[in-house]
């Protein structure tokens, strides 16, 4: 069955520096999500991307925050100097086909970013 | 505020019973309500319900959306050990953006 991988699935950075968080959708979906869980907290939204633009961001997703589908296949989450309260797992997520905007998001296992 | 609440924050049962998961939401322009499960890492989808007192029905899972009380609920009988695991619930608002609960974590205990 077809699965949305990411890498790395174990990122540790410096405080301040930048990190890219890589993201390889379901081949044939169509739109891509970038989600976050703090350890011990519920998963919380971060941006939906589709057609090549952002369509709908929370208010977490600010300009420290920005994504990218540089190819066909990739999806990229990059944050810019980080803090330590962005230490979280980042899912990413697809759903897919012409409605894939009311279909089931189906989830990567996560990069887990630690930030020290 | 889009808001979604799971209870019971978390159950312990024993092999052999029955569970009863609840969610209930807030949310302006509802489209749908997803349940996922949650083991170790990437929540795995269980059930998305649209339209109110249809059953969705998986093996041992099943779900019902209520629109009119904003409330769903997800049974799963005859537990197995392997249903230990976290249970989360999500609407989606609009085309997009999905809010979920906290989640309820089941443990079940042979």
């Amino acid at each position: 069955e077809p699965e949305v991988t990411q890498t790395p699935s174990h990122q540790v950075t410096q405080m301040g520096q930048e990190v890219i968080l890589r993201c390889v959708p379901i081949s044939n979906h169509l739109y891509f999500y970038w989600y976050r869980q703090i350890l011990g907290q519920k998963v919380e939204f971060l941006v939906s991307f589709y057609n090549n633009e952002i369509s709908e961001k929370s208010e977490i997703f600010d300009d420290q925050f920005s994504v990218e589908r540089p190819d066909g296949s990739n999806f990229t989450l990059k944050i810019r100097s980080t803090k330590l309260e962005d230490s979280a797992m980042y899912f990413c997520a697809s759903s897919g086909g012409v409605m894939g905007q009311n279909q089931p998001q189906h989830f990567g296992d996560g990069t887990r970013l630690s930030i020290l | 505020e889009d808001k979604v609440v799971q209870s019971p924050l978390s159950l312990v049962v024993h092999e052999g019973d029955t569970v009863t998961l609840n969610c209930s939401y807030e949310v302006t322009n509802f489209r749908s309500l997803l349940w996922y499960k949650q083991e170790k890492k990437a929540p795995t989808f269980l059930f998305m319900l649209t339209s109110s007192g249809i059953e969705k029905k998986s093996g041992r899972l099943s779900s019902i959306l209520d629109k009119k009380e904003l409330f769903s609920i997800l049974n799963i009988t005859a537990t197995q050990t392997g249903d230990s695991a976290i249970y989360l619930c999500a609407v989606r608002r609009g085309y997009q953006k999905v809010t979920f609960g906290t989640g309820t974590k089941l443990q079940v205990i042979p």
